[in-house]
């Protein structure tokens, strides 16, 4: 099946600092989504982004679709921006294994 | 409004017993789902269903059992519980093609 890698497995930040997630995925899909599940566990639709770029505040992504990867952009993080973004593929059937994010202030 | 909804958001029970975890949707979405998410964060599919109909079945024991009365709702049955049942189990609905989770249920099995 489709296997899903993110990187970096742990990242930790200066507040104000910016951040580049990376998501690979091993075929082509045609439904690529970002999640941030907060440290209170909740999980939170960023974006649906098969190919092309999003912007959404200080977040952003990009999917090369063709090249197999996609991107989540954190510009100027804040403390409220930790917990772990997962990717995920194939209308949710494969999720990467995340990407522990961590701001200190 | 909450959109999706899932009850219990804590559950802690023995070997052995059997449990359900309710969700709720009120997004209108033909497709639910539940996830398992183990103590190393990591998220597998177990079912998928589309307008009542079961659409996925990931390798899940059969000691789970989805049951959706309704499009707006699915819930898991779980039999004779093991302790590898413990994790947090999240409910999600979609659209074509976005997802939303609900709150998840924590479930301790001992």
């Amino acid at each position: 099946g489709i296997q899903v890698e993110q990187s970096p497995p742990d990242l930790i930040l200066q507040e104000g600092a910016n951040s580049t997630l990376r998501c690979n995925f091993s075929d082509s899909v045609n439904n690529l989504q970002w999640f941030h599940q907060n440290p209170w566990g909740q999980l939170i639709n960023l974006f649906y982004i098969p190919s092309g770029t999003k912007q959404n505040g200080r977040l952003s992504a990009t999917t090369v679709a063709t090249e197999r990867y996609s991107l989540l952009y954190i510009s100027s993080s804040q403390t409220t921006d930790s917990g772990v973004y997962f990717c995920a593929v194939y209308y949710g059937r494969r999720f990467g294994a995340g990407t522990r994010l961590t701001v200190k202030p | 409004d909450t959109a999706v909804s899932q009850t219990p958001k804590y559950l802690v029970t023995q070997m052995g017993n059997d449990k359900s975890i309710k969700c709720e949707q009120n997004l209108g979405h033909d497709t639910m789902y539940w996830y398992k998410q183990d103590s190393k964060k990591f998220l597998k599919i177990m079912f998928s269903y589309n307008n009542k109909e079961l659409i996925i079945n990931e390798t899940v024991p059969n000691r789970f059992s989805p049951k959706s009365p309704d499009k707006a709702h699915l819930n898991l049955h779980i039999n004779s519980l093991e302790l590898g049942d413990s994790a947090v189990y999240f409910c999600a609905s979609s659209t074509r093609d976005e997802q939303y989770f609900g709150p998840g249920t924590r479930l301790t099995v001992t």
